[in-house]
């Protein structure tokens, strides 16, 4: 069955740095977009931007060019989100989620809680 | 592309029929998806294309609408549809409704 499982929960300091992974099952990997959601506690969901899972190409949603990087391990069927100087405001909840062929997310990584605090 | 999801908050009793509503601030073509996320869980595919149901929902939801207003229907309200239920526009990028959350009266 398909499956998108995401790395644990991360308590950072302002300034580090953090890399979540979502490793895909259950379909080929490559065929289809793997996208990035940020849910801040007690909010909505807000698209973070995704990367073409056969290409490599990342895209951004405005809000999150500079300190955001989607990355691949396509040998492991993994994406990954790397955040550099963390700030307070970046502590979330992360999703990693499929996209279907017409743009719609079919299914979702359970999430990562990453928290931000000195 | 804005999209705007109302009510915000919705009470209603088991086996009531609950609309929640969804408008987009352009027309998007009916590439409309609405997802349920319970507490503590990913989102679930709920709906896409505006109407169509996705494999293993309850046919006690539905989706209608087209242009820019669009609307979830639960036909008879179970409590296991506790949660909060977000719109997400994929014609132009992608962008989310703000959520209505659904809780039992």
């Amino acid at each position: 069955q398909i499956q998108l499982v995401q790395s644990g929960p991360e308590l950072k300091k302002p300034g580090e740095s953090v890399k979540i992974s979502c490793k895909a099952s259950g379909y080929t990997f490559t065929d289809y977009a793997m996208h990035w959601v940020k849910q801040a506690p007690g909010k909505g969901l807000k698209w973070m931007g995704w990367i073409n899972t056969y290409t490599g190409k990342p895209t951004y949603a405005d809000d999150f060019k500079g300190r955001f990087v989607f990355s691949l391990e396509a040998s492991a069927s993994t994406a990954n989100l790397q955040i550099s100087n963390l700030k307070n405001e970046d502590t979330a909840t992360y999703f990693c989620a499929r996209e279907c062929t017409f743009g719609y997310f079919d299914y979702w990584g359970q999430g990562v809680m990453v928290t931000v605090s000195s | 592309i804005q999209m705007t999801q109302s009510p915000s908050l919705l009470s209603a009793s088991v086996g009531d029929r609950v609309t929640l509503s969804c408008k987009a601030g352009q027309n998007i073509n009916n590439y409309l998806a609405w997802y349920q996320q319970k507490l503590g869980e990913a989102p679930k595919l709920l709906i896409y294309n505006a109407n169509s149901l996705q494999t293993g929902i309850p046919s006690r939801f539905s989706g209608s609408g087209s242009g820019t207003d669009y609307t979830l229907t639960i036909s008879s309200l179970q409590p296991e549809d506790v949660a909060t239920y977000f719109c997400q526009q994929y014609n132009s990028w992608t962008t989310f409704g703000a959520g209505t959350k659904l809780e039992l009266k």
